[in-house]
């Protein structure tokens, strides 16, 4: 079993959708949450850094954290063509252990 | 949010070279940084991590006289493809933790290498 499951998609959405992309994990020693968006071809962008459980917002992204579940979400409002990229949860314990990444979902939003 | 800058983007290079690809910090000092490789469609794969003024941690079956680390400075490092191969064809990625520990991390933009 992977430390980090991702669905790898591709999931594809229309323009205004609102999308959900999810990760499930099985350390329970995991503390920080990451979300990165990546285009083709690119290095990945920090969207999204939450520490422990609970919500955080910015502008159009929420993610989600559930330590009880061992589930992140990231909720994506509005969706445009310009989101059309892949998106890696990604996560680490404590004390500078490694950062694990997801496999990464590939998200088409269609205009 | 901080800077990480990585050159060159692309790199076409005869079989038997060397290639070098740079990692910078621009705005933090990094004693960390690490390497990754991503084959198409395919997640991060961790190949080393780089420490400053001493030897990198490779990843278990990287090998590490092909793929030579140098963190020579607080902002610098460096990963040389020695000798490379088609199959050393790849996309690489760097990335440091402002922080200092291994949690928010920012990439670098990448290096497309292809081996002829």
């Amino acid at each position: 079993q992977k430390e980090v499951e991702q669905d790898p998609g591709p999931l594809s959405v229309p323009e205004g959708a609102i999308v959900s992309l999810n990760c499930t994990y099985s350390n329970s020693a995991f503390q920080y949450f990451m979300w990165y968006r990546q285009y083709s071809r690119k290095g990945p962008e920090l969207l999204m850094y939450t520490y422990s459980s609970g919500n955080k917002e910015d502008g159009r992204f929420t993610a989600q954290v559930d330590k009880s579940s061992k589930y992140i979400s990231l909720f994506i409002r509005d969706s445009q063509p310009s989101d059309s990229a892949t998106y890696l949860c990604a996560m680490s314990a404590m004390g500078g252990f490694k950062t694990i990444f997801g496999a990464g979902t590939r998200l088409f939003v269609k205009a | 949010g901080a800077v990480v800058s990585q050159h060159p983007s692309w790199v076409i290079c005869k079989s038997g070279t060397s290639v070098k690809i740079e990692c910078r910090s621009l705005d933090f000092q990094a004693t960390t940084m690490f390497w990754y490789r991503q084959f198409p469609k395919q997640s991060l794969m961790l190949m080393a991590t780089s420490n400053e003024g001493s030897k990198a941690t490779y990843e278990q079956g990287v090998e590490k006289d092909k793929f030579l680390i140098n963190h020579a400075s607080l902002t610098l490092s460096t990963l040389t493809v020695t000798s490379a191969h088609p199959e050393d064809s790849s996309f690489y990625i760097c990335s440091a933790p402002p922080g200092g520990a291994d949690e928010k991390l920012f990439f670098g933009s990448g290096t497309q290498l292809s081996v002829l």
